[in-house]
């Protein structure tokens, strides 16, 4: 069974400072393997999905995340935080069966002036 | 476009009412999906359609009946809820189930309240 894990429920970086929410999955087949971005009462934004086509993957908003097999994660990284940055994030693993995502417990982005 | 609407945007119902939360989408999407997401969780499948037929229930209660009249509709028509059924519901959507890359586009969402 597929399932993903993040670290860190809360994480705190100052505007301008990088930018690192980490998320780990577990499966015994490749993943397919998706960052969500969700601001106060809203529904949930794709930032960007890995394919199997790159390690390294560019999302939107000037996020990027890089899978790496070895360590099992798929973390997301921005060079630099905005304050408009400030929101919920959630890594999710699509099923091998491809009927379900699987999300994890979600990373909420505070970023400070 | 890439967009999912979701009406209403905010429902406060009592537990012996009847409503219904709409969702509709014109991407040509033939996977539609349901959860309810609770304060600072995140969202949890509820109903899955595929070609307008049920394709996944997880053990939702039967209070909730979901329905899909066409493949741009899809209903959660609600009766006998209780205060703890209170959350957020988010409607989604994508191309089909068997590709794995598909992405689920969401809707805003329906604020409900359960008094």
């Amino acid at each position: 069974a597929q399932s993903v894990t993040q670290l860190g429920s809360h994480v705190s970086v100052s505007e301008g400072a990088l930018v690192l929410l980490r998320c780990n999955y577990s499966s015994s087949v490749p993943p397919y393997l998706f960052w969500y971005v969700q601001y106060p009462n809203q529904g949930l934004q794709l930032l960007l999905k890995y394919t199997s086509a790159a390690t390294l993957v560019k999302g939107i908003n000037g996020f990027e995340a890089e899978f790496k097999k070895s360590e099992t994660s798929f973390h997301l990284t921005k060079p630099s935080a905005h304050m408009s940055d400030a929101a919920e994030y959630f890594c999710a693993v699509r099923s091998y069966n491809f009927n379900k995502f699987y999300f994890g417990s979600g990373t909420k982005l505070n970023v400070k002036p | 476009d890439t967009e999912v609407t979701q009406t209403p945007k905010h429902l406060v119902m009592g537990m012996t009412n009847k409503k219904s939360l709409k969702c509709e989408q014109h991407m040509g999407h033939r996977a539609m999906y349901w959860y309810k997401q609770k304060a600072k969780k995140p969202p949890e499948l509820m109903f899955v359609y595929s070609y307008e037929k049920l394709s996944i229930n997880e053990s939702v209660p039967s209070r909730f009946s979901p329905e899909c009249p066409n493949s741009s509709l899809l209903n959660l028509h609600l009766h006998a809820l209780q205060p703890e059924d209170s959350a957020l519901y988010l409607c989604a959507s994508s191309q089909g189930l068997a590709r794995s890359t598909d992405t689920q586009y969401f809707g805003p969402g329906t604020r409900l309240t359960v008094l």
